[in-house]
């Protein structure tokens, strides 16, 4: 079946450090890759997403490169700031079989905590 | 993209009862999802709701306990029944986006506690 690891956490860091949150996975066919972002007391949101290997995912300075040959979706971002505080989330869709549209595998969250 | 509201945004609630969520979409669809986050964990999907068939649940959920109506193909509800204080945790509602297994969307969530 399919699976999503993510870097244990939770993780502390001072503002304008670099981030990184490391993210692997399993899956069967040919699975999009999402990053999703949860502030605290609101919903998800999509951060950024990739649908095959070598694209890279962005939005608010944050990125991923789908690596396919090391079945990974590591997040990036060069310099975080107090307002990058929230729960994050890796997840896939994959299509195998056609019975996946749209239902996703999480991996476990990752806290991020960003201090002044 | 699509717009989901969910109904309500959270509520607590007595052991031994039920709670009915809804999720409205802004447009049509074809498959609707519905997620429990437990306190501190990742998400988990209880059911995938296709409008005019029965839910299909994943390992570990059942009808009993989570029934499901998709009446039309904007609108699903997800009842909790027989609540326990296990229950409390973030359900979610989602939709997959247009094209396929590139895209899915989240309503706000419904925060449970049982008490």
């Amino acid at each position: 079946g399919n699976s999503v690891t993510q870097m244990e956490g939770p993780v502390t860091l001072s503002e304008e450090a670099f981030l990184t949150i490391n993210c692997t996975y399993t899956a069967t066919g040919y699975p999009s890759l999402f990053w999703y972002v949860q502030y605290p007391g609101e919903g998800l949101q999509l951060l950024l997403k990739a649908t095959k290997a070598d694209d890279k995912g962005s939005n608010k300075g944050f990125e991923a490169t789908y690596r396919k040959e090391t079945t990974s979706f590591h997040l990036e971002k060069g310099s975080v700031q107090v307002s990058d505080s929230a729960v994050y989330f890796c997840a896939l869709i994959s299509n195998a079989g056609g019975t996946s549209y749209g239902k996703l595998t999480f991996g476990q969250g990752t806290i991020l905590t960003v201090h002044p | 993209s699509a717009v989901i509201s969910q109904k309500p945004s959270r509520d607590i609630c007595q052991r031994g009862t039920s709670l009915t969520i809804q999720c409205q979409v802004d447009s049509q669809v074809t498959m609707m999802f519905w997620y429990r986050q437990q306190p501190g964990q990742s998400l988990t999907l209880i059911a995938t709701a296709n409008q005019g068939s029965e839910a299909t649940y994943e390992s570990g959920f059942v009808i009993d306990k989570f029934p499901i109506s998709r009446p039309n193909l904007t609108f699903s509800t997800l009842t909790v029944s027989n609540m326990s204080p296990e229950d409390s945790s973030i359900y979610l509602c989602s939709v997959e986006g247009k094209r396929g297994n590139t895209e899915a969307f989240f309503g706000q969530g419904t925060r449970l506690t049982v008490v």
